[in-house]
């Protein structure tokens, strides 16, 4: 079946720091979108990419969809402590009238 | 509703114990999901609606498990004869248009089950 995945699991860093999180699915995707867990949170949606090779931006993050939709990144400038949590990417499932499928997650941490 | 409800916030369940959990969707909100999130771990499908038709349940694990939205609105996740396995997060989450759009999530209910 369709897979998300993520890489990598965890990931550490010094404030200050970059930071940069992979996604890949198994097949072609329509859309893909992000999402932010802060930790005890629920996750918060981030950005939807739709066309290929897309790239948009939300201050320090930057969220890029492959020219072949079938993978994506985020990668942060500049952490700062308030990044900390875990990001998911989620992409729709091949067949109509199925729900986003997510990825495992990356678990970014920030120290000052 | 400003956001998605989800009720209880915590629930312990004893093993073999039913329990119903329910989430009020954001007004207007067509689609429905539920997700099981484990510790450390994403979310993973359980179940979809779309107003009161329940698309697609290939997410949901085991037969104990059942999940309604009878009016396209309100829906209530349940867990029969409880097993610990089943202690996780549950997450409810609606959208305007489907899993196209964006997903607002609510606050989840823990399950502990012992």
């Amino acid at each position: 079946g369709q897979q998300v995945m993520q890489i990598p699991q965890y990931q550490h860093v010094q404030e200050g720091e970059d930071f940069t999180t992979y996604c890949n699915s198994s097949t072609t995707l329509s859309n893909i979108q992000w999402y932010k867990q802060r930790p005890g949170g629920h996750p918060v949606f981030l950005i939807q990419l739709v066309k290929s090779g897309e790239v948009k931006k939300q201050k320090r993050l930057t969220f890029q969809f492959g020219e072949a939709k079938k993978n994506s990144s985020l990668h942060i400038t500049a952490t700062q402590t308030t990044d900390v949590g875990t990001y998911f990417c989620a992409g729709p499932g091949e067949q109509a009238g199925t729900a986003l499928i997510f990825g495992k997650g990356t678990t970014l941490s920030v120290s000052s | 509703g400003a956001g998605v409800s989800q009720s209880p916030r915590y629930k312990v369940a004893k093993r073999g114990q039913d329990v119903a959990l329910r989430c009020d969707p954001i007004s207007g909100h067509v689609s429905l999901f539920w997700y099981q999130q484990a510790l450390g771990q994403g979310p993973e499908f359980l179940t979809y609606f779309q107003n009161e038709a329940q698309l697609d349940k290939s997410g949901l694990p085991s037969d104990r498990f059942f999940a309604e939205r009878p009016e396209g609105s309100v829906s209530t996740l349940k867990i029969q004869r409880t097993q610990q396995e089943d202690s996780a997060v549950y997450l409810c989450a609606s959208s305007f248009l489907g899993r196209l759009t964006e997903a607002f999530f609510g606050q989840g209910t823990r399950l502990t089950v012992v």
